[in-house]
């Protein structure tokens, strides 16, 4: 079974535009981090943020806002007023103390923003 | 200065071939990993290394061969390499190895082997 599930793998938006990016993940641990990160076509993945089991709280960094929700196993990412710059390919991630510490991935969703 | 280096950029090589990835950050991480990307799809695990020492090697082939000369630096030897391993080669970085460190990951070596 997946243990991370990114559903969209596409999304088109026009810029301004506001775009959310669903994340499912699956885990039996009580102790586990989750994480966003950016893949831009030059290839580098880039940390955009971490979340822990224990924390709930909903985030934002400008643009972005994150909402965590264990009832629903989900840790989705919002961009508000998309930009050409935030097309990319984004990777939710599952950290597991009973797997390893190792990330797993999901398998993306490449956004693309148009002008 | 959450900066991680690869060299080279990119990398052609034929199947009777020796080479070299190299990885490097000056950041005090003591967790470095070898991942592999292809097209399309999420980065695969391949190596982790914890305080120099090989930590995790997910059954990769032994045509590559990890090294870890110090704490700021990462090789993957690539030898007799087949057509199928053409994909881009990122290195990523982490504080320590656990369950909460986020990774660093640099910009990748993308390969082609001939």
């Amino acid at each position: 079974a997946q243990k991370v599930t990114q559903a969209q793998t596409e999304i088109s938006v026009v810029e301004k535009e506001d775009v959310t990016l669903d994340c499912v993940y699956e885990t039996r641990d009580t102790t586990y981090y989750l994480f966003w990160y950016k893949q831009p076509p030059s290839g580098e993945l880039v940390f955009l943020i971490r979340r822990n089991s224990f924390d709930e709280q909903n985030e934002i960094s400008g643009r972005y806002s994150w909402n965590f929700q264990k009832s629903t196993s989900s840790f989705n990412f919002t961009i508000t007023a998309s930009q050409v710059v935030d097309s990319a390919v984004y990777f939710c991630a599952l950290s597991e103390r009973n797997a390893g510490n190792m990330l797993t991935f999901g398998g993306g969703t490449r956004l693309m923003v148009k002008p | 200065d959450t900066e991680v280096t690869q060299t080279p950029k990119h990398l052609v090589m034929g199947m009777t071939n020796k080479k070299s990835l190299k990885c490097e950050q000056h950041m005090g991480h003591r967790a470095m990993y070898w991942y592999k990307q292809k097209a399309k799809k999420p980065p695969e695990l391949m190596f982790v290394y914890s305080y120099e020492k090989l930590s995790i090697n997910e059954s990769v082939p032994s045509r590559f061969s990890p090294e870890c000369p110090n704490s700021s630096l990462l090789n993957l030897h690539l030898h007799a390499l087949q057509p199928e391993d053409s994909a881009l080669y990122l290195c990523a970085s982490s504080s320590r190895q656990g369950v909460s460190y986020e990774q660093y990951f640099g910009p990748g070596t993308r390969l082609t082997v001939t």
